[in-house]
């Protein structure tokens, strides 16, 4: 079966920096993602990571390592609008993204 | 409208009810899904439809079925729910499963309560 591993909470303060972790066991990669989701809304694509690296988009990077089952999710200059949950997911086929159950992020002044 | 329009947002039900989700897509995507999104659980893929055909589904009980008349709508058509599938139902929609990045568009769900 699928296991995707990441923190249930993670609070930090207006400015900080925060690194949410993401493990992965999976039957196949394609590609791991990071989604974010504000209570009540859909959840918003951030970032695609298929090769081992680091990935910039402005104050959200994303980082992969393949041979470690492993990646980081790291959100620099937080704030407040950052208070959501963040979603790491696996694809492993075609059609098939297996989801983590998620690490919500609550951004303090 | 753009982006993955859901309807309707809020549905409680009983247990003997029938009723049914609607999701429509603005993207021109090809693909479309139902997730399951229970508190503090990963989302559940529970179908996908690629060109209109049924392509995966999850293990899903028969009291959900789903349906996609055309590459632009999906339908989830509910009956006898039990009150363990209250939760959040999300579509989306994606360009291509089977190149690039797939990346998937959601919906902003239908809050499900069966009493």
């Amino acid at each position: 079966g699928q296991n995707i591993d990441q923190p249930t909470e993670m609070t930090a303060t207006e400015g900080a920096i925060v690194q949410i972790n993401c493990t992965y066991q999976t039957s196949g990669f394609n590609g791991l993602f990071w989604y974010q989701q504000h209570a009540g809304e859909a959840p918003t694509f951030l970032s695609y990571n298929v090769l081992d690296g680091l990935e910039e988009k402005g104050r959200f990077s994303s980082f992969l390592s393949r041979s470690k089952g492993y990646s980081y999710l790291l959100l620099k200059e937080l704030q407040m609008k950052d208070s959501a949950s963040y979603l790491c997911a696996v694809r492993d086929g075609d059609y098939k993204l297996s989801f983590g159950a998620g690490t919500t992020v609550t951004v303090r002044a | 409208e753009t982006g993955v329009t859901q309807t309707p947002r809020h549905l409680v039900m009983g247990m003997t009810n029938k009723k049914s989700l609607k999701c429509e897509q603005h993207l021109g995507h090809n693909a479309m899904y139902w997730y399951k999104q229970s508190a503090k659980k990963p989302l559940e893929l529970m179908f996908v439809y690629s060109l209109e055909e049924r392509v995966e589904n999850n293990s899903v009980p028969s009291r959900f079925s789903p349906e996609c008349p055309n590459s632009s709508h999906l339908f989830l058509h509910l009956h006898t729910l039990q009150p363990e599938d209250s939760a959040l139902y999300l579509c989306a929609s994606s360009q291509d499963p089977s190149s690039g990045a797939n990346v998937l568009t959601f919906g902003a769900g239908s809050r499900l309560t069966v009493l």
